[in-house]
């Protein structure tokens, strides 16, 4: 199993530009969830999704759109790209709700916003 | 506030010694907490899950505690080794907090040859 996946590694964008941080897991989870991570912080949750067809939000969700046609995939977009969204993301995964199962993490997409 | 707090951001020590990682929380009211490894430029390795009903878990060289009435667990390293040194992080799951683990700042820590 490649457990959690994340594509790009690494990405710079301009102000006002739009992306999508892609993020995929082989191990049938229903419970998937992005984080971003900054300097001197934990991490924060951003969306997440109890299964395909589902998501919400979390802590930070403005500035990012997320869905969830597949079990598989979990997509986190970008409408417009500002500096405050320069961060480190990372995409979990667990068998179910975190409340009882414990994440797998990717490897992460560190983003700049210039 | 669901707030969840770990002292010190730093720790260094010399290789074979026990170590004690702090973290404490907000609110009692918790589902689990998580104990997870994080080493320079990669995601996060999960290290052991306590759920609100437990009081420690164990896992080789590591074990975590939980005091839900005082907010606190720890993470007992015993007999460190260099390849210990990473940023360790816990994450708690609060009732009624919507699915959101709620992490803290992490201990970075460094064993000494």
């Amino acid at each position: 199993n490649a457990g959690v996946t994340q594509t790009p590694k690494f990405q710079v964008l301009k102000t006002g530009q739009s992306m999508t941080l892609q993020c995929a897991q082989d191990m049938n989870h229903e419970y998937m969830s992005w984080y971003r991570q900054d300097p001197g912080m934990g991490l924060r949750l951003i969306h997440y999704s109890v299964g395909a067809g589902i998501t919400d939000q979390g802590e930070v969700p403005n500035g990012y759109n997320v869905s969830r046609s597949t079990t598989e995939d979990f997509p986190l977009r970008l409408l417009s790209a500002a500096p405050s969204q320069t961060s480190v993301y990372f995409c979990a995964s667990s068998y179910s709700i975190p409340e009882y199962n414990e994440q797998f993490f990717g490897p992460g997409t560190r983003l700049t916003v210039l | 506030k669901q707030e969840v707090t770990q002292i010190p951001a730093a720790l260094s020590v010399p290789e074979g010694e026990n170590l004690v990682l702090n973290c404490s929380f907000t609110d009692s009211a918790i589902y689990n907490l998580q104990w997870f490894r994080q080493d320079p430029g990669k995601g996060l390795t999960s290290l052991l899950l306590i759920q609100s009903s437990q009081r420690e878990q164990t896992s080789g060289r590591l074990n975590a505690s939980l005091d839900k009435s005082s907010g606190r667990s720890t993470l007992y390293i015993a007999a460190s080794q260099p390849g210990d040194s990473a940023t360790y992080l816990c994450a708690v799951s609060f009732l009624g907090n919507n699915n959101d683990m709620r992490f803290g700042a992490g201990t970075r820590l460094t064993v000494k040859p």
